[in-house]
Order: C-alpha cells, then structure tokens, then sequence
C-alpha cells in the first residue's frame, strides 16, 4: 500500500507570505495527525482529524495556522502569515484506528521562513 | 504536558557491541511507542507496549515497558551500522488522547 505523502518537500519562503502543505494519509485511515519539530525541540503534536473532524487541535500554536480535511481525505495546514519561528519540520502521519496501534508518518515538510 | 526524557543524547558505538537506551517519565502512561528516524524521512514504528513489565522482542531489539508504565528501554545486541538512526520514544497519556514524544537518542553504528 502506498504510504503517507506530503508535499511539498522542501518550502523556502518569506516571513509574512502564506504557505499550504498537503497530506495524503494512507488510504482508508480515518485518523489523521499533524506534528512539528522546530530546530532543536521534540516532535510535537499540533492536531488530530477524525475522518473530517477536529478531534483535537490543543496543539495549535495560533490562529496563523488552520487545518482541514476537506471529505476525510487529504489535509492541508496552511500557515497565513508565516513568522521566522514557524521554521521546522511539519510531519504527518495517519492511523486506521487509535494511536496505540501506531503511526505511519509521511517524510516531512521541511519549512523555513527568511 | 508531560516531559519525557531519553539518554544518552548521543551514542557512538562500534559494530557488534550491544547498547541499552532509555526512556523516562515522572507520569504514567497508557502505551508507549519507539521510532526509529532516518535522514530525511519520518519516523518509523518499531514497537508499541502497553502493559507494564512487559517486553518485547523484535530480532536484536529487546524492549521493556517499567512494570510502573513510566520508562521504557531499548537493549539492541551486536548493533549493525543498519542500526544508526534516532531513536524516539512516545508515550500516549490517555487512551486515545495523542502522544508525546521525546527528545530521541541519536545512535552511530561504527562499521
């Protein structure tokens, strides 16, 4: 089976322009994540998607940042507008039924604001 | 939030030598997972535990759940440079709630 993918890779961009990336989590996971590792710091929940629903987003930094799931497929997370402290990596990874049973992640975005 | 805290931070070791990681907490967990993560890519699921005192073996990965569920070691024997990569422990606070990862222990295999 496919994998998690993410895209894009790598995004280079200026502070204060908007960025999106997009998960496409493994088919038929209804669990969806988004995480983060800023330099130097753990890998940090930010929000978990039920099919199309917000089930937790307690680690969302602040309102820059919105989430969607449009039809419990893919996700976006967009950051609007991007501050230098966004830089990181922003994993994604997917599971069919609770955590407990594992994650798979995708590879990463590889965000860095100048 | 809980704190969770793994040691060593870094490990350089020789082919063949063995090699036990650690993994604590002050707080109580319902699972907990180890990652292994590669350059580039993202983690990638070894294990999960979830009763305490329990171990689990996978080839020359041995993994031990605290009988109290707050700590977790990894034990690998004769250590491959295959085996280089962070390693990464996540425990999960309530069930179904997500988890918590710590910093990782980064191990360097030396052929």
């Amino acid at each position: 089976e496919a994998g998690v993918t993410q895209f894009p890779s790598h995004s280079v961009i200026e502070k204060g322009q908007t960025v999106t990336l997009r998960c496409d989590p493994i088919s038929g996971h209804d669990n969806l994540y988004w995480y983060r590792r800023v330099m130097g710091k753990e890998i940090k929940f930010l929000l978990h998607f039920v099919k199309e629903s917000k089930q937790d987003e307690s680690g969302m930094p602040n309102n820059r940042f919105l989430a969607e799931r449009t039809g419990g497929t893919y996700s976006t997370l967009k950051v609007q507008p991007a501050e230098l402290e966004d830089s990181g990596v922003y994993f994604c990874a997917s599971s069919q039924g609770s955590g407990v049973q594992g994650y798979t992640f995708g590879s990463g975005t590889r965000l860095t604001v100048v | 939030t809980q704190l969770l805290e793994q040691s060593p931070q870094f490990l350089s070791i020789q082919e063949g030598e063995n090699l036990t990681v650690y993994c604590n907490s002050s707080s109580v967990f319902s699972s907990l997972q180890w990652y292994r993560q590669e350059p580039g890519e993202g983690p990638v699921l070894l294990v999960t535990v979830v009763t305490g005192g329990e171990v689990k073996k996978l080839k020359r990965l041995t993994f031990q759940f605290g009988d109290a569920r707050k700590d977790s070691s990894l034990h690998i024997t004769a250590a491959q440079p295959g085996d280089t990569g962070l390693y990464l422990c996540a425990g999960e606070e309530n069930y179904g709630q997500n988890f918590v990862f710590g910093p990782g222990t980064r191990l360097s295999v030396l052929p």
